[in-house]
């Protein structure tokens, strides 16, 4: 099984809402990242888990916060977001988070479909 | 600053080969370079990964110069459905731990 799957697929909350990103891999892989993702642009890396430890946190507003309960389930709960925050919420899993001497991005990524998230 | 640059867009035609360039001006010893395929409202999808000279896979070939500054995608026998954005990871980041995305390059087949 070599997939990553996220839900909801769509999500719709007003600047008040608590909301939550759920993300699922069973390869057994170590490494689970958070993107946005904005049209026509690359994703942005937001947070990185590391044997569900959080190993990077891109800055992001503390309105995103990420959760990893185990070694296959990455969350992210949404609190009193903006409506710049709408994007393409991407999860992504990998073998490990860098090869020896290498960079976060290192090791292939396998993408979940991610989360269209709209905020009015 | 550190950049990796690839063209905006491209177009082709079906059966042809396609050869999709990406400049990686900050690259360092260890850096892996990386390719990724996405269409519209999906996640990205890995491609192909290379460290110096060629690799190939069942889809595709990287070919990486001696300088490791630049690589070239190559795809062949293109069709409709590699219509799809393209994207060029290598290169790190001033912050010295990330691998930096290029824009994407949009890629599309005509018959």
């Amino acid at each position: 099984d070599t997939e990553v799957t996220q839900t909801p697929k769509h999500l719709v909350m007003g600047m008040t809402n608590k909301k939550s990103l759920k993300c699922e891999q069973h390869m057994g892989h170590r490494a689970m990242y958070w993107y946005k993702q904005k049209a026509k642009k690359p994703p942005e890396l937001m947070f990185v888990y590391s044997y569900e430890k959080l190993s990077i946190n891109e800055s992001v507003p503390s309105r995103f916060s990420p959760e990893c309960p185990n070694s296959s389930l990455l969350n992210l709960h949404l609190h009193a977001l903006q409506p710049e925050d709408s994007a393409l919420y991407l999860c992504a899993s990998s073998q490990a988070l860098v090869r020896t001497g290498g960079l976060v991005g290192s090791y292939e990524q396998y993408f979940g479909p991610g989360t269209r998230l709209t905020v009015t | 600053l550190a950049k990796t640059t690839q063209p905006i867009s491209m177009d082709s035609y079906e059966g042809q080969e396609v050869n999709i360039t990406c400049s990686h001006n900050n690259i360092a010893t260890n850096d892996y370079i990386t390719w990724y395929q996405q269409f519209p409202s999906q996640g990205p999808r890995f491609i192909i990964q290379g460290y110096k000279t060629k690799v190939t896979n069942e889809v595709a070939s990287l070919f990486i110069p001696a300088d490791r500054k630049s690589s070239t995608l190559s795809l062949p026998r293109v069709s409709l459905s590699d219509t799809a954005v393209y994207y060029c990871l290598g290169g790190r980041r001033d912050s010295n731990y990330q691998l930096i995305w290029g824009a994407g390059t949009k890629l599309i087949i005509k018959p």
